[in-house]
């Protein structure tokens, strides 16, 4: 069983449109994550939740929206798609810092 | 604020050398510190982790780092270089208080026979 899965790995599709990616952790860790990996490979924490709640919410245009339903999953919702939207989104999660787990990644492609 | 610099971009060694990539970072207290691999199109792996304790840890494929309080750093080290440790390095840097993790900028590691 994958730990953190991350669904689609692949997504292109054009400016202007509204895409979502989900996310969904088997771990039981109450804090999940959304990194954004730009095309020189620097990771960026964009948001983080703990037990539905948000915690962490970087400077993040407003048309990127997660959404926790529980505490195992964590989806990203983004809007009106940008061409600097381009990037690989990964999902994570952690259990009071002892460790963080990381999906495989979502490669967003904007075109 | 917490930061992580690797100072390193690319490195390249030969197969069979030895290996130590460099990290350092800046916090007011004890962080907690990871080092990730990526491999190409692939996603992040956890070689090792320091939280306390013993300054010299040891983390998978045979890696182990060194915390030194006192230059701030966290370097990671190899012995002897295997082709497929070919990848990207990630050193992080974690608040014990609100868990959020800081990525260096990576190191490119190549290895040539």
């Amino acid at each position: 069983d994958t730990a953190v899965s991350q669904t689609p790995k692949y997504l292109v599709t054009q400016m202007g449109n509204d895409k979502s990616i989900k996310c969904e952790q088997n771990l039981g860790h109450d804090t999940m994550y959304w990194y954004k990996q730009d095309s020189k490979k620097f990771l960026k924490i964009m948001f983080s939740y703990n037990n539905k709640e948000l915690i962490i919410n970087e400077t993040v245009p407003n048309r990127f929206s997660p959404k926790s339903p529980d505490k195992a999953h964590l989806n990203l919702h983004i809007n009106s798609l940008e061409l600097g939207d381009s990037a690989v989104y990964f999902c994570a999660s952690s259990q009071s810092s002892y460790g963080y787990t990381f999906g495989s990644g979502t490669r967003l492609t904007v075109v | 604020a917490q930061s992580v610099t690797q100072p390193d971009i690319h490195i390249t060694v030969s197969e069979g050398a030895s290996l130590e990539l460099r990290c350092n970072y800046s916090y007011g207290a004890t962080p907690y510190l990871f080092w990730y691999v990526q491999s190409p199109g692939q996603g992040l792996q956890l070689l090792l982790k320091y939280f306390s304790g013993d300054t010299l840890v040891q983390g998978i494929k045979g890696f182990e780092a060194e915390f030194k309080r006192s230059q701030s750093s966290f370097n990671l080290r190899k012995p002897s270089v295997h082709w497929s440790d070919a990848a990207e390095y990630f050193c992080a840097v974690a608040s014990p208080r609100n868990e959020k993790l800081t990525f260096g900028t990576g190191t490119r590691l190549t290895i040539i026979p």
